[in-house]
């Protein structure tokens, strides 16, 4: 069975401050592995993804991740954290069967000023 | 590049009543998803289409949930009739055609249900 798990709830942070957002999953085969986010009354938005290649994932805002096969992680970074940064962080595991996302259970990221 | 289209964005309705909602997704992506994510957990997949067929739909309570893509471009999602537990953000979104599960999904605004 494939799954995604994001161990913690919130991440605290002060502005500037690095910031990094946990991601473990579980999968046979080859993981293709994402991370959205979600601002208040809006839909996912694409931050990036790890399909193959280098574990070092550049994406929008400044965002990076760290896909680890060692450890089963994709834990998403950013070297330096905005108050605008708040919202919620879903990892997912898109499965190369149906092809549906397998999505954690969020953690929601507060950047303090 | 217009994004996935979702209406309404709220919907408040009485248990037992009926409800639908619509999706038009990006230009050209041939598959379409709807999720439904309650309140404190993630999106759960309820339906997906490839086109205007249906490719997994293990997930849909079809006792009360039906979905259709007639043309193969916009979809609706109908919940009859509702219960307090649908109260609950509905996300569609669509993929282009291409590498499979490499490619992205990207989601529209969300309906979100109140069931009273």
């Amino acid at each position: 069975a494939q799954s995604v798990a994001q161990p913690e709830d919130q991440v605290n942070v002060a502005e500037g401050n690095p910031l990094t957002v946990k991601c473990t999953y579980s999968v046979s085969g080859n993981p293709y592995l994402f991370w959205y986010v979600q601002y208040p009354n809006r839909g996912l938005q694409f931050l990036l993804k790890y399909i193959t290649g280098d574990n070092l994932v550049k994406g929008s805002y400044g965002f990076e991740a760290e896909f680890n096969k060692s450890q089963t992680s994709f834990h998403l970074k950013k070297p330096s954290a905005l108050v605008s940064d708040s919202a919620l962080y879903f990892c997912a595991l898109q499965n190369t069967g149906f092809q549906k996302l397998v999505f954690g259970t969020g953690t929601r990221l507060l950047v303090s000023p | 590049e217009a994004g996935v289209a979702q209406s309404p964005r709220y919907k408040i309705i009485e248990k037992r009543q009926s409800v639908a909602f619509w999706c038009n997704p990006i230009s050209g992506h041939a598959t379409l998803y709807w999720y439904q994510q309650i309140l404190g957990q993630g999106p759960k997949l309820l339906i997906q289409f490839q086109n205007n067929g249906v490719v997994d739909d293990s997930q849909l309570p079809k006792d009360r949930f039906s979905a259709e893509r007639l043309k193969g471009v916009d979809s609706t999602l109908k919940i009859q009739p509702a219960k307090l537990e649908d109260s609950a953000v509905y996300l569609c979104a669509s993929k282009k055609p291409g590498q499979g599960a490499r490619e992205t999904q990207y989601f529209g605004p969300g309906t979100r249900l109140l069931v009273l």
